[in-house]
Formats: structure tokens, C-alpha cells, sequence
């Protein structure tokens, strides 16, 4: 089956430096995409989502842009923090699942994120 | 407000015992998830519910595996026998969604750190 996968299983960064996770997917039909993070310990945290009749949607420090053509999805990370140090997950929603939104979602392995001080 | 609860956080069974593992929702929230997370699989979607009843039950692994949801606060996953190989963190979470095109915010409680020895 098709399957939703990372590119960089970590990524180092110094404190204060912007940060790209990035992700592959590889079902053509999926139509909404969100990022996770999860810190130690603790259950995943919904971050940001993106519809695919957007390339580029912002939250507070955090943008994700979307590339249909070549089925990539990024998350950036202004001006990184300690607090940011996690795992990253990105997810796909195919629009065959009966009820959209989160009920369909296929989890990546996810990306962790470390920051030096 | 609280979120997700879960119960026990860590568990620590032999072989061939029954294995119990509880869910609290967010209050509201008319749609339950079951996940396991494993360092081999990633995050895999075990069973959800919808109003307490179970919709997509295929991500559960075998028979031993079983879920319940009697009322819209309270939700159980049962593992009985269990065995070394269900060693993984388990989590629940929930959303206000269903049907439709949802937002794929999924809230997570702490989860359940299962071993089986």
C-alpha cells in the first residue's frame, strides 16, 4: 500500500537557526496533510494542516508548504527554540476514507529534531 | 480544561496475562481513536469509534486485540493474552468531528507504555 515517509530521520540545528523537516508522500489522492510533534514522554501535539488547494499555509513560527507536483510536504521552523526539540510527524488524509479529516490519517516514522545550544 | 486521560501510564505484564488499558475523551468530542507506537512501525491507527460505535476496526492486529467504547467518556482496549510483542506505547486520543471533511486535530492523551516480558 501506499505509505506516507520522511526524508532525514534527524536533523540537528544550532538554537535560533530556522529549521526544514521535510516529507514524501505517495498517495496522489491525498488532500489534507498535517504535521505533528511529539516530545518526549508525551502524546503527539497537532501543530499545522494544510488543505491541497493550498501550497503555503503559516501559523505562529511554524510554515508549511506543500508541493502537489512532486508530492512534498516541508515544515519550517523560525528562529528555533530548545522547546523545540521533538519528533516531527507529518500525516496524510486519502479522500477514499469514509469520513475525511482525521479519522483516514497515515502517520510518517516522523523526524526528530534536536537543537544546539 | 482537561484533555485525553489515560490509565495506567506504564504497565508491566508477563506473557499470557490480560492486559486493560482506559481512555477519558475530551468532553464533547464525538470521535475516539486507538493508536499503537512502536519504534519499527511508527504511529498505527488500532480501531476508531464515532457516537461509541465502532467504524474501522481493521487496523487491529489479531483476535487478542479488543476495544470498547460503552458510553461517550469511557473507552477500553483490551489485549488478552498478551504477548512480547505488543510492547509499545499506546495511545488514545479524540476529536470533536465524525463525518465529513474534518480537521485532522487529534488530541492525544500521555499514552500507555505497555511491556510485556
Amino acid at each position: 500500500g501506499e505509505s506516507v515517509g520522511l526524508h532525514l530521520p534527524t536533523l540537528s540545528v544550532q538554537e535560533g537557526d530556522n529549521s526544514i523537516i521535510n516529507c514524501a508522500y505517495s498517495n496522489s489522492a491525498s488532500d489534507y496533510f498535517i504535521w505533528y510533534k511529539q516530545e518526549s514522554g508525551k502524546g503527539p501535539q497537532f501543530i499545522i494542516d494544510i488543505r491541497s488547494n493550498m501550497d503555503k499555509r503559516q501559523g505562529q513560527r511554524v510554515t508549511v508548504l506543500l508541493n502537489k507536483t512532486v508530492k512534498h510536504l516541508s515544515l519550517q521552523i523560525a528562529a528555533t527554540q530548545p522547546g523545540d526539540s521533538a519528533v516531527y510527524f507529518c500525516a496524510e488524509n486519502p479522500p477514499s476514507y469514509s469520513g475525511g479529516g482525521a479519522d483516514g490519517l497515515t502517520f510518517g516514522k516522523g523526524t526528530h529534531l534536536i537543537i544546539q545550544p | 480544561d482537561a484533555g485525553v486521560i489515560q490509565s495506567p501510564r506504564h504497565e508491566v505484564t508477563e506473557m499470557g496475562q490480560e492486559v486493560t488499558l482506559r481512555c477519558k475523551p475530551i468532553s464533547g468530542h464525538n470521535s475516539l481513536f486507538w493508536y499503537r507506537q512502536t519504534m519499527m512501525r511508527g504511529l498505527e491507527l488500532l480501531i476508531y469509534f464515532n457516537n461509541n460505535v465502532p467504524i474501522d476496526d481493521s487496523g487491529m492486529p489479531e483476535d487478542r486485540f479488543s476495544a470498547k467504547m460503552p458510553n461517550a467518556s469511557f473507552s477500553t482496549l483490551k489485549i488478552q493474552p498478551s504477548e512480547p510483542r505488543d510492547s509499545a506505547v499506546y495511545f488514545c486520543a479524540s476529536t470533536p468531528g465524525g463525518g465529513g471533511h474534518n480537521t485532522g486535530e487529534l488530541f492525544f492523551g500521555e499514552g500507555s507504555r505497555l511491556t510485556v516480558l
